[in-house]
């Protein structure tokens, strides 16, 4: 059984500080990693991707991957109210002919003013 | 934009009455869709895959013959849930794979839809 964890908070930070949401995963030989924000009521909406170790910058969003110790963050620079939400960590692996994605349970961000 | 669009986004239904929820793929074609469900409180879990011009694979635990999935064309994807009971009200999310070059193919998500049986 495929895992994958995170800390499912609250996480909560004032406003204009660094979020730092994480993620580990049980299998090693996972290849795609996403992290996905989802409002109460809505459906997850895709933030980042990463493939490869090492960082990732996009706008006020940073994926870190480091698959030796099967560990994946998304660090959020200038936090605002409007990031309030949970954040789903999903791995994605290749099962023959389909892919699947594995989520956490979700860490929820409370960004305070 | 939407990539993935979902309907309806809301279904109230009476026990033992069927639902159907359309999922489509908005600018791509996607050989492959999923359907996820997700209780209160809780992640996303895959109920099963849906595969263009043939069966479903469902995840273990789901019951096909509940839940019937047909992916007819390579746009749309409909989940049928036959025979409906309370518990079966949860929010319903399909998502497709669009393929972004480079070997990234992450899924996108319909807007979900939220069913309550009563």
């Amino acid at each position: 059984q495929k895992e994958v964890e995170q800390n499912s908070g609250p996480l909560s930070v004032p406003e204009g500080a660094i979020a730092s949401l994480n993620c580990t995963y049980s299998d090693r030989g996972s290849q795609s990693f996403f992290w996905y924000r989802q409002y109460s009521g809505k459906s997850p909406e895709l933030i980042m991707s990463i493939y490869s170790n090492g960082d990732k910058e996009d706008g006020r969003f940073t994926a870190q991957l480091n698959k030796a110790s099967q560990y994946v963050s998304l660090l959020i620079r200038d936090s605002q109210p409007s990031d309030s939400a949970t954040y789903l960590c999903a791995v994605m692996d290749f099962t023959g002919t389909a892919s699947k994605l594995t989520f956490g349970t979700g860490t929820r961000l409370q960004v305070t003013l | 934009g939407a990539v993935v669009s979902q309907h309806p986004s809301r279904v109230i239904c009476k026990s033992g009455t069927s639902v159907k929820i359309e999922c489509r793929s908005l600018d791509f074609q996607a050989t492959t869709m999923f359907w996820y469900r997700q209780f209160p409180k809780q992640s996303l879990m895959l109920m099963a895959t849906s595969n263009e011009g043939s069966k479903a694979t469902y995840e273990q635990g789901v019951e096909k013959d509940k839940f019937l999935i047909n992916h007819a064309s390579l746009t749309l994807s409909t989940l049928t849930v036959t025979s409906a009971h309370p518990e079966d009200s949860s929010f319903y999310i399909c998502s497709a794979e669009r393929q972004e070059g480079a070997g990234n193919s992450p899924l996108h998500f319909g807007n979900g839809t939220r069913l309550t049986v009563t």
